[in-house]
């Protein structure tokens, strides 16, 4: 596609639900990254894979935290025992290449709110 | 201490004033440095990176002092649609090579 394509655009969840949140990359685009982004905070690294390899979860804030990719494009985001500090928006962002000298293009967010 | 440190704001210019932001980051061996964009409720958007000799594209200029571990970004003639959260981004070794850190944002209003 021609963007980073995030679905849903809003998730409200009870406490302790499930959730997925998606990511659909650019076409093409080696890397994908996941961030968590905080009102008034800029985004806070989550994870990061290269095609469907997993290179970095060390952000993830706990182990109801997991991340797939399992084809090497769309990747998900799931989030178990839903609490309230979820709260945030989730962004994914994709870039062409593994470094870092290419600055990367984000997508739209779900913004995820947990009563 | 923060990894990526920024002045919070908010910036409130009028138009066509000259606003200047600072950045600072803690790790000496970082390697790559960026201004990204935010609108409010919006994703960041890259702005532009941010290279040793210094940089200009159109009224932003942006400056890094590797030897200070500082990022400075210089809008010119400001205009209302320069309104946005201004985020400074830096390349982190100690973490993943891959992973960018992003510092809290400056928030800019350009008043008419």
């Amino acid at each position: 596609g021609a963007g980073v394509s995030q679905s849903p655009r809003y998730k409200v969840a009870k406490r302790g639900q499930d959730v997925a949140l998606r990511c659909d990359p650019i076409s093409g685009h080696v890397s994908l990254f996941w961030y968590q982004q905080a009102l008034g905070q800029g985004p806070e690294f989550l994870t990061y894979f290269q095609n469907e390899a997993q290179l970095d979860k060390s952000g993830l804030p706990s182990d109801r935290f997991f991340a797939e990719r399992p084809e090497g494009s769309v990747s998900t985001l799931k989030i178990q025992r839903t609490q309230q500090e979820d709260s945030a928006v989730y962004l994914c962002a994709s870039s062409l290449a593994g470094g870092v000298n290419y600055g990367y293009t984000f997508g739209s967010g779900t913004r995820l709110t947990v009563v | 201490r923060k990894e990526v440190e920024q002045d919070p704001g908010p910036f409130n210019v009028p138009e066509g004033a000259t606003v200047a932001f600072n950045c600072t980051y803690s790790n000496s061996a970082s390697q790559s440095f960026f201004w990204y964009r935010q609108d409010c409720r919006k994703e960041p958007k890259l702005l532009m990176s941010v290279y040793s000799s210094g940089n200009e594209d159109g009224r932003f200029t942006a400056q890094l002092n590797r030897a200070s571990q500082y990022i400075s970004l210089l809008i010119r003639d400001s205009k209302l649609s320069d309104s946005a959260t201004y985020l400074c981004v830096v390349n982190m070794i100690s973490g993943s090579a891959r992973q960018l850190t992003f510092g809290s944002g400056t928030q800019l209003t350009v008043l008419p």
